[in-house]
């Protein structure tokens, strides 16, 4: 159970276009998620944090307007990266909270989405 | 932001060895997480320790947390191939939004 599908796994673009990556709970309802970016050989990044029927809030020095967050329902996460140049190619993943009590072990993770902008 | 520094930034053991990592953080925590990563892969959950717990088993895991220093270990014992990857601290921090801050993450290379 817990598990948070995360597409496409990779993806190329031409600088200037936008993309979207789709992260999908399907097996709970997620009333939280998260992104990450994570450069090669680096650590994870958080970015955003999004919760169902709200605005996302952003990590200091990320670009909201960039980065689209929607959190639209309870199953499903997109993360739009707008206007993709060469420095946005990183590795992007999702991460669904079970629920808001923080006590409860319940992070899982999205197999993560490899963009690389040409 | 980074929550975590993990040391070594590297480690290169023998197959059969235990493996030892560091995590240290800075800031007020409700429990922390340790999670491996493959090459280009996305994260497995490994363990989570709650902060008012000291000490934590799973298998070949065995998890250590001490608040007062801030600080937690991750030690593989009898370690194999197939232990090889990256580990990451992850802190739950303690603030009004839940979320988990990575650590800076420790590669582990387990020779044959």
């Amino acid at each position: 159970g817990a598990v948070v599908s995360q597409h496409p796994s990779r993806v190329i673009c031409k600088s200037g276009t936008s993309v979207k990556i789709e992260c999908r709970s399907l097996d709970f309802q997620a009333t939280t998620m998260f992104w990450y970016r994570q450069f090669p050989k680096q650590s994870l990044m958080l970015m955003a944090t999004s919760n169902e029927g709200s605005k996302a809030t952003y990590e200091q020095g990320v670009e909201k307007d960039k980065f689209l967050i929607n959190h639209a329902s309870l199953t499903l996460s997109t993360l739009t990266v707008t206007s993709a140049h060469p420095e946005d190619s990183s590795f992007y993943i999702c991460s669904a909270a079970l629920d808001k009590d923080r006590a409860y072990a319940g992070y899982t993770f999205g197999s993560g989405t490899r963009l690389t902008v040409v | 932001s980074q929550q975590g520094e993990e040391d070594p930034q590297a480690l290169s053991i023998q197959e059969g060895e235990n493996a030892t990592m560091n995590c240290s953080y800075k800031t007020s925590i409700n429990n922390l997480q340790w999670y491996r990563q493959n090459s280009g892969r996305g994260l497995v959950h490994l363990i989570l320790i709650r902060s008012n717990e000291r000490e934590k088993h799973s298998g070949r895991l065995r998890v250590t947390l001490d608040t007062s220093k801030k600080s937690s270990s991750l030690l593989i014992t009898a370690s194999r191939a197939a232990d090889t990857a990256s580990y990451f601290c992850a802190t739950d921090i303690y603030s009004s939004a839940s979320k988990i801050i990575f650590g800076s993450g420790t590669r582990l290379s387990i020779r044959p």
